[in-house]
């Protein structure tokens, strides 16, 4: 099927571990964003990318790595997770000049 | 500056009746302003989407208004339905500024009672 996809759904890891979340999109669009959504805060940008091997900090980017090395993927690493990093992460595609489409997150829980 | 400020926390509505969320910004240079509709265990999916050059916009029971001069733009839903039971974001962006990322409200969460 076409859209976003993300995996895991749900995730428990220890603090110091590290975690990769995955996100697969299949309209070749060429922006991909990672957001994370905590209550209270709404949802932040922590990475965007605007092609293959073109990535770039958003507002929260410190304890994440991202890479894009083929346009479809855009995975998300946690170098060395800490309980702070616990919440639910969205990853967008980008259509056009505006409208962002989002996959159904990926909950993340450290202990 | 980059902030939206999103009111109020927690909505509950009649069946029928009319929903009002309301957003604020600061940075004149938005051009773009959404509202996503995000329900339990879902990624937030594009609602309606307004530019500031209308004031208004209108998608069956679902309108923006757009007041530029005071730097709000809000969201009706009008014949609220139990379906409608959802948290809602407005949002803001520039395009061309990192992507167009989108700065987010914090959220409502709306119950539509029967």
């Amino acid at each position: 099927d076409a859209g976003i996809t993300q995996s895991p759904r749900y995730k428990i890891t220890e603090t110091g571990r590290q975690v990769t979340l995955m996100c697969h999109q299949t309209w070749s669009h060429s922006y991909m964003f990672w957001y994370r959504q905590d209550l209270g805060h709404g949802l932040r940008l922590i990475y965007y990318s605007a092609a293959a091997d073109i990535t770039d900090k958003g507002e929260v980017p410190d304890g994440y790595v991202v890479s894009r090395s083929k346009t479809e993927n855009f995975p998300l690493t946690l170098e060395s997770a800490t309980r702070s990093q616990t919440s639910v992460y969205f990853c967008a595609s980008k259509v056009g000049s505006d409208t962002q489409y989002f996959g159904p997150g990926t909950r993340l829980t450290v202990l | 500056q980059q902030q939206v400020k999103q009111s109020p926390q927690s909505l509950i509505v009649q069946k029928g009746g009319i929903s009002i969320i309301n957003c604020a910004y600061e940075n004149t240079a938005f051009d773009y302003f959404p509202w996503y509709q995000q329900f339990p265990g879902k990624g937030p999916a594009l609602l309606i989407a307004i530019r500031p050059d209308v004031s208004e916009k209108k998608e069956g029971r679902f309108t923006i208004s757009f007041n530029k001069s005071a730097k709000q733009f809000s969201l009706h839903i009008m014949d609220s339905q139990p379906g409608d039971s959802a948290t809602y974001f407005c949002a803001a962006s520039i395009k061309g500024n990192q992507g167009g990322k989108l700065i987010f409200g914090q959220g409502t969460e709306l119950s539509v009672k029967p």
